[in-house]
C-alpha cells in the first residue's frame, strides 16, 4: 500500500515570512497525483494545490507552490507572504493513477501562524 | 457549485445504537467517497462509488458499516451497533468524471461521539 509521510507535526511562522511543510511519499507507480489540503479549526478539507507526476513544471497557485522531487518521492509545500487565515492543519495526499478512487493521506502538520 | 453537504454535523448515539449519516455531493460529480478521520490523524478511505455503483470498500468498513447509493447522487453511511472506536469525523468526498480533473472535495464532516 502507499504510504505519506508528514515529518513534521507542528510547524511555525511569522506573518508574511515563507514556510515549507515536508511530505514524503512511497509508490511503485509512475503516474500518479500528489495533492496538499487545508484543515482550518472548522475542519472542512480545502483543495490548496495539486501536482500530476508526470508534469516536471512544479505547480504553484498564488502564494501556494511546490517543490516536486519525483526521483526522491518528495513533495513539499511553500507558502510565501503568510498570512493569518493560513493557520491550520495541512495534509499531504496521494492518488495512484492507475485507480480512480481512495486518497492517502499523512498524519498532517499543524500551521500556526504568528502576527 | 453549492458543495458537498453532509447531516448531521454532529451526533452523539449510545453504545449499541444505529446511526445514519447523509451525504450530498457536488451536483453532477458521479464519484463518490466516505473517509474517517480520528483525533491527530489523517482522512483514511472507507469506500467509493461510482454514480450508485459501490467500486471499492476498505478493511476498515467492517460488517457493522454498510454504504449505499441507490440513484447515484446522494449517499448514506450506516453503522449498525455502534462501538466507542467508531468515534471519529465521517467525511465524504465528491468528484467529477472527467478523470484529468479527478480531485476530490470535501464536506464539513459528521462528527460522531459514541458514549
Amino acid at each position: 500500500a502507499q504510504t505519506v509521510t508528514q515529518s513534521q507535526p507542528e510547524m511555525s511562522v511569522q506573518e508574511a515570512e515563507t514556510v515549507t511543510l515536508s511530505c514524503t511519499y512511497d509508490t511503485s507507480e509512475s503516474d500518479y497525483y500528489l495533492f496538499w489540503y487545508k484543515q482550518p479549526p472548522s475542519r472542512q478539507m480545502i483543495l490548496v494545490i495539486r501536482q500530476e507526476a508526470y508534469k516536471q513544471q512544479n505547480a504553484t497557485e498564488n502564494r501556494f507552490s511546490v517543490n516536486f522531487q519525483k526521483a526522491a518521492k518528495s513533495f513539499s509545500l511553500k507558502i510565501s507572504d503568510s498570512q493569518l487565515g493560513d493557520a491550520a492543519m495541512y495534509f499531504c495526499a496521494y492518488k495512484g493513477g492507475s485507480t480512480l478512487g481512495r486518497l492517502y493521506f499523512g498524519r498532517g502538520t499543524q500551521l500556526t501562524v504568528w502576527p | 457549485d453549492t458543495g458537498v453537504s453532509q447531516d448531521p454535523r454532529h451526533k452523539i448515539t449510545k453504545r449499541g445504537q444505529n446511526v445514519t449519516f447523509r451525504c450530498d455531493p457536488i451536483s453532477e460529480h458521479n464519484r463518490l467517497y466516505w473517509y474517517r478521520q480520528t483525533l491527530g490523524q489523517g482522512p483514511e478511505f472507507l469506500t467509493y462509488f461510482q454514480n450508485e455503483a459501490q467500486l471499492e470498500k476498505s478493511r476498515l468498513l467492517s460488517d457493522r458499516f454498510s454504504a449505499e447509493r441507490p440513484k447515484g447522487s446522494f449517499s448514506t453511511l450506516e453503522i449498525q451497533r455502534t462501538e466507542q472506536g467508531d468515534s471519529a469525523m465521517y467525511l465524504c468526498a465528491s468528484s467529477p468524471r472527467d478523470r484529468d480533473t479527478d480531485t476530490q472535495y470535501f464536506g464539513p464532516g459528521t462528527r460522531l461521539t459514541v458514549l
